[in-house]
């Protein structure tokens, strides 16, 4: 069975502040990664996704995220938050076929 | 973002209605999801089909019964439904059904069931 651990359920920053969003997958074969993201009032939106290759890889509006396969991990960054970042972001993966296996979700907040 | 749009965006039942959600794609992909998202827990997949056959059944009760005439368009028929039933359910679509596929989400259809 595949899973997704998103552990920060709320963020809050300020503006200008570093970002990076905690994601550990379970599953014992090869992996694509993903990073969605939901804007208030708007659809799920792929941010950036991983399929093979440079572990590091970028997404839309300055986000990336690192592939750490010995640690499970494909957590998300961003140098200098803004406030329209604020949003939902969902980590998820799927392994040997097409099922999508979404984390909990991490609410980020960004003041101004 | 209007590739894939879904209808009706909210709906009330009581639990012995039959109401049914819809879903349709304008981006010319082959495969096309159903989605559970209830509060404080992961979206949930319900179904996905392929060029029109369903491939996967995600262990979902018979009350929600999926159609899906084409590959544009998917249905899910609701009937009996109960309380814990009461959620967000988001259709998708990607070009085809392969792990690596992008899916391309609708805004939802935020149910209450009373």
């Amino acid at each position: 069975a595949q899973s997704v651990s998103q552990h920060n359920h709320h963020v809050i920053l300020s503006e200008a502040a570093s970002l990076e969003l905690g994601c550990n997958y379970s599953y014992g074969g090869t992996v694509n990664l993903f990073w969605y993201v939901q804007y208030p009032g708007q659809h799920l939106q792929l941010l950036l996704k991983y399929f093979s290759g440079d572990p590091l890889v970028k997404g839309i509006k300055g986000f990336e995220a690192e592939f750490i396969k010995s640690k499970f991990s494909f957590n998300l960054r961003k140098p200098s938050v803004q406030w329209s970042d604020t949003a939902e972001y969902f980590c998820a993966l799927t392994g040997g076929g097409n099922k999508l296996t979404f984390g909990t979700g991490t609410q980020l907040k960004v003041e101004l | 973002e209007t590739g894939v749009t879904q209808t009706p965006r909210h709906l009330v039942m009581g639990m012995t209605n039959k109401k049914s959600l819809k879903c349709e794609q304008h981006l010319g992909h082959n495969a096309m999801y159903w989605y559970k998202q209830s509060a404080k827990k992961p979206l949930e997949l319900m179904f996905v089909y392929n060029f029109k056959e369903q491939t996967e059944n995600n262990s979902v009760p018979s009350r929600f019964s999926p159609e899906c005439p084409n590959s544009s368009h998917l249905f899910l028929h609701l009937h009996t439904l109960q309380p814990e039933d009461s959620a967000l359910y988001l259709c998708a679509s990607s070009q085809d059904p392969g792990g690596g596929e992008t899916q391309y989400f609708g805004p939802g259809t935020r149910l209450l069931v009373l």
